[in-house]
């Protein structure tokens, strides 16, 4: 696609459940990312993937946390038995990578998750 | 962890007036990269910056990188009120295979 598409832009959700956000990333960028920005702070790396290697998982903040890319594109972050903590604002980013970070991300408009 | 602190953590100006904003950071670099954010949502990656390079222009955008100091300033010239939005630097450490790490941003608020 044109852009980094992520979707719902909004989630309201219930403390203890489960939720997925979806990031559908542009088309031939093989490096994927998840941050997370919680209000006025600036963004934390979640999680990475890069072409078919096995995923950068250093900053998924607890095993509660999970995500996958299937297919080498879209991708799906998961949070179990959310809390209130988690809510935030989530956001994915695509770019190319040959072995080097050295191209800017492309981001998408992110999904405000609200853990009540 | 952050790695790039920007300062300072809010700025207010006129507008035609030029902003500068700073970012300091604690480890070697393989390049820095200036976003902006409006609205708290999507950032917009305005300009990336090599370790190797010290200047590079974009429009009415002027980075500058001093790897000694290991810091890097963003200048915006003539500021116009479309440009009030939130400022991030971002780094990308050592060799260049780990993801970019942000700074907390500075917020731009360009008065008409």
């Amino acid at each position: 696609g044109a852009g980094v598409s992520q979707s719902p832009s909004n989630k309201v959700t219930e403390k203890g459940k489960d939720v997925e956000l979806r990031c559908d990333p542009i088309s031939g960028h093989t490096a994927l990312y998840w941050y997370r920005q919680s209000l006025g702070q600036g963004l934390e790396f979640l999680i990475y993937f890069q072409g078919n290697s096995a995923p950068d998982k250093s900053g998924l903040p607890s095993d509660r946390f999970s995500a996958e890319r299937t297919g080498g594109s879209v991708s799906t972050l998961t949070i179990q038995r959310t809390q209130q903590e988690d809510s935030a604002v989530y956001l994915c980013a695509s770019s190319l990578v040959s072995g080097k970070h050295n191209y800017g991300y492309t981001f998408g408009s992110g999904t405000r998750l609200t853990v009540v | 962890s952050q790695q790039g602190e920007e300062d300072p953590q809010a700025l207010s100006i006129q507008e035609g007036e030029n902003a500068t904003m700073n970012c300091s950071y604690k480890t070697s670099i393989n390049n820095l990269q200036w976003y902006r954010q409006n609205s708290g949502r999507g950032l917009v990656h305005l300009i990336l910056i090599r370790s190797n390079e010290r200047e590079k222009h974009s429009g009415r955008l002027r980075v500058t990188l001093d790897t000694s100091k290991k810091s890097s300033s963003l200048l915006i010239t003539a500021s116009r009120a479309a440009d009030t939005a939130s400022y991030f630097c971002a780094t990308v450490p050592g060799s260049g295979n780990t993801p970019l790490v942000f700074g907390k941003g500075t917020r731009l608020s360009v008065i008409a």
